[in-house]
């Protein structure tokens, strides 16, 4: 059974342009939460959708947008890069929504790197 | 909020037992997680356990809950130099809608 799949797995833009990191779900989840990973603030949450929908959001300004498709797959869109958008950004995939059940846990992807200078 | 803490670093001899230690601050998560993440890789699931437990054991790991002193450890036997990574210790938010993580906890096994 394939995991999650991110694409691309590294990636460098200049200040100002745009980015589009793109998640392939386990066959059969249809939750997807991105997650971004930095040296300095660690792992915080961006958001999570589930049958298309964002269900919830992290602290995170308005730069940061996704999608989900019908297929369960998911995208994540940053606007007017910024230098401390330079991150590792971690997909994760589980059965449901939330995380209040045993069966919904969350399985991450190898993730996007991503460098703006 | 909620706040998940760890110790930064942990070296042990290969063989021995390493035991990575986590505190909480909120007690409302259903279930807290420990993830292990290798060099340029993402975060693989190692074990969860459900708040009610007390201890949960997975062939060579075993976790330990104390919610009273809301702590969370995890003990690695007969640790190996393939266990060189960062831990990373989780608990859901109190909606249940994300996982807050600590810091992760870097263990070195030298041979």
């Amino acid at each position: 059974k394939a995991g999650v799949t991110q694409t691309p797995r590294y990636l460098i833009k200049t200040r100002g342009q745009q980015v589009t990191l793109s998640c392939s779900p386990i066959s059969g989840h249809r939750s997807v939460s991105w997650y971004q990973q930095t040296p300095g603030q660690g792992l915080q949450f961006l958001f999570e959708y589930f049958s298309e929908t964002q269900r919830n959001k992290g602290n995170f300004p308005g730069r940061f947008s996704g999608r989900q498709f019908s297929n369960s797959r998911s995208e994540m869109n940053v606007s007017t890069l910024e230098l401390g958008d330079s991150a590792l950004y971690l997909c994760a995939s589980s059965l449901g929504q939330g995380l209040v059940s045993g069966a919904n846990v969350l399985t991450f992807g190898a993730g996007s790197r991503l460098t703006v200078l | 909020g909620e706040d998940v803490e760890q110790s930064l670093f942990l070296s042990v001899r290969e063989g021995d037992s390493s035991v990575i230690n986590c505190t909480y601050t909120d007690s409302s998560s259903t279930y807290l997680y420990w993830y292990k993440q290798e060099p340029g890789a993402g975060l693989q699931l190692l074990t969860y356990i459900f708040s009610n437990m007390d201890m949960k054991q997975d062939q060579r790991l075993t976790v330990l809950l104390n919610k009273k002193d809301k702590h969370l450890s995890l003990r690695i036997a007969d640790t190996q130099t393939g266990d060189s990574a960062i831990y990373f210790c989780a608990v859901t938010n109190q909606a249940g809608t994300a996982l807050i993580f600590g810091k992760g906890t870097t263990l070195s096994v030298s041979s």
